[in-house]
């Protein structure tokens, strides 16, 4: 099935600095989901966009829907070790589609 | 807050076991998934139900089978489970995309191992 551009696949940060990770697909989206995953458990959703331009925070966290509806980012500031763990975007295409496309996941590692 | 329980967070079964997978949540949701994620494959859509009593396939529907009779309920069956099944299983809900309902929630998820 389709699958979305995620990157990078893996970083490697000190604690206490800012990550970005962003999702670009070649089709339009209508709605972006990012998600972090930890180790044995289940995605918990983080953040959900629905409309170009859109900027949303959740604490530390803020993502973008991206004006050409291709692509999406996720910023975390200040890291801190719980912060550790597998993150997802997801999206659901433009025109009634019913199932969503992942990313294949950015694993971020923090050096305290 | 939404919840979405699995029967199970470890299971181990031998092959040719029929395996039963069970979810629940709890918030009313239309939609509900079964996934499977796998190392360097990422998660992958085994089927999914619109509503009570209707299913369809995803992308990887072989070997497996499902049910949904009741609204909070979706079943994930192996009808003879086999070493390749072996995998993390997760369930996900949400409400109808035509509602409104982007979001989807996901349980904790299944570690099933096949012998």
């Amino acid at each position: 099935g389709q699958q979305l551009n995620q990157s990078p696949q893996s970083m490697f940060i000190q604690e206490g600095e800012d990550v970005s990770m962003n999702c670009t697909s070649s089709s339009i989206f209508n709605t972006w989901l990012w998600y972090k995953q930890d180790p044995g458990e289940g995605p918990v959703l983080l953040i959900a966009l629905y409309k170009a331009g859109e900027l949303t925070s959740n604490g530390r966290l803020t993502a973008q829907f991206g004006i050409t509806r291709k692509d999406s980012f996720l910023n975390i500031s200040a890291s801190i070790p719980s912060d550790v763990g597998i993150y997802f975007c997801a999206g659901l295409p433009w025109g009634g589609a019913q199932k969503l496309v992942f990313g294949q996941g950015t694993r971020l590692t923090i050096n305290p | 807050d939404v919840k979405v329980t699995q029967s199970s967070r470890y299971l181990v079964k031998r092959t040719g076991e029929k395996v039963f997978l069970e979810c629940v949540q709890d918030m009313d949701h239309e939609n509900m998934f079964w996934y499977r994620q796998d190392p360097g494959l990422g998660l992958r859509l085994i089927y999914f139900s619109y509503d009570v009593k209707m299913k369809e396939k995803g992308d990887i529907p072989e070997g497996y089978s499902v049910s949904r009779e009741k609204k909070e309920r979706f079943s994930l069956i192996l009808e003879s489970a086999s070493t390749n099944q072996t995998s993390m299983y997760l369930c996900a809900s949400r409400f109808t995309v035509l509602a409104g309902g982007n979001e989807q929630f996901f349980g904790p998820g299944t570690r099933l191992t096949v012998l």
